[in-house]
């Protein structure tokens, strides 16, 4: 089992760009979510999913979108780069909402 | 709003120091209390799972106890290789974690 792999490991992107941050996972979980992790703020959510075809917005998901078009997928696109999405984000699963999430190793990101 | 607070922000022990770290927490209906290590430049690392007042779980040198306001975390005679982040989460029935800042532990040899 490989868990929750994300790619890139690190992107630096200029402001306007878009991009996908890929995160995928092999343990069959239902419940995918994707994190940013800045200084001093913990871990705040940004979408979720809890199972294929169902999405939703989190606690900071202005710039972002989320598709969950096969269980083992979540990508996250940013739409158009902006400085205040320089973090490092973090994809997670679990096998339901209430249970354990398991963490990826992080993508981080630069827009400069 | 659910909230979670972790102090202090930052532990320096010298090996073999114990000590304790704490998460504070307000949930309305805690479905359970989760703790993390996190490694710079890795994703948190799950360490324990708490779901009621008075459980406590253990694992090598780490001790997680729970009350109805707060957990603490208890590191017992701690080596330089326990040095990370620890995160602390909450979640309350059908709702999505709430994570705390984290406290940053560092252990002197």
């Amino acid at each position: 089992n490989a868990g929750v792999t994300q790619t890139p490991k690190f992107q630096v992107l200029k402001t306007g760009q878009s991009m996908t941050l890929q995160c995928a996972q092999d343990m069959n979980h239902e419940y995918m979510s994707w994190y940013r992790q800045d200084p001093g703020m913990g871990l705040r959510l940004i979408h979720y999913s809890v199972g294929a075809g169902i999405t939703d917005q989190g606690e900071v998901p202005n710039g972002y979108n989320v598709s969950r078009s096969t269980t083992e997928d979540f990508p996250l696109r940013l739409l158009s780069a902006a400085p205040s999405q320089t973090s490092v984000y973090f994809c997670a699963s679990s096998r339901t909402v209430q249970e354990t999430q398991y963490f990826g190793p992080g993508t981080r990101l630069l827009v400069l | 709003e659910d909230q979670v607070t972790q102090s202090p922000e930052a532990l320096r022990l010298q090996e073999g120091e114990s000590s304790s770290l704490n998460c504070s927490y307000t949930v309305s209906g805690l479905r359970g209390l989760f703790w993390y290590r996190q490694d710079p430049g890795k994703g948190p690392e799950f360490l324990f799972t708490l779901y009621s007042a008075g459980e406590e779980k253990e694992k090598e040198r780490l001790k997680a106890t729970l009350t109805k306001k707060e957990s603490f975390l208890h590191i017992t005679a701690p080596k330089p290789e326990d040095s990370a982040t620890y995160l602390c989460a909450v979640q309350a029935t059908g709702q999505n974690f709430v994570f705390g800042p984290g406290t940053r532990l560092s252990v002197l040899p």
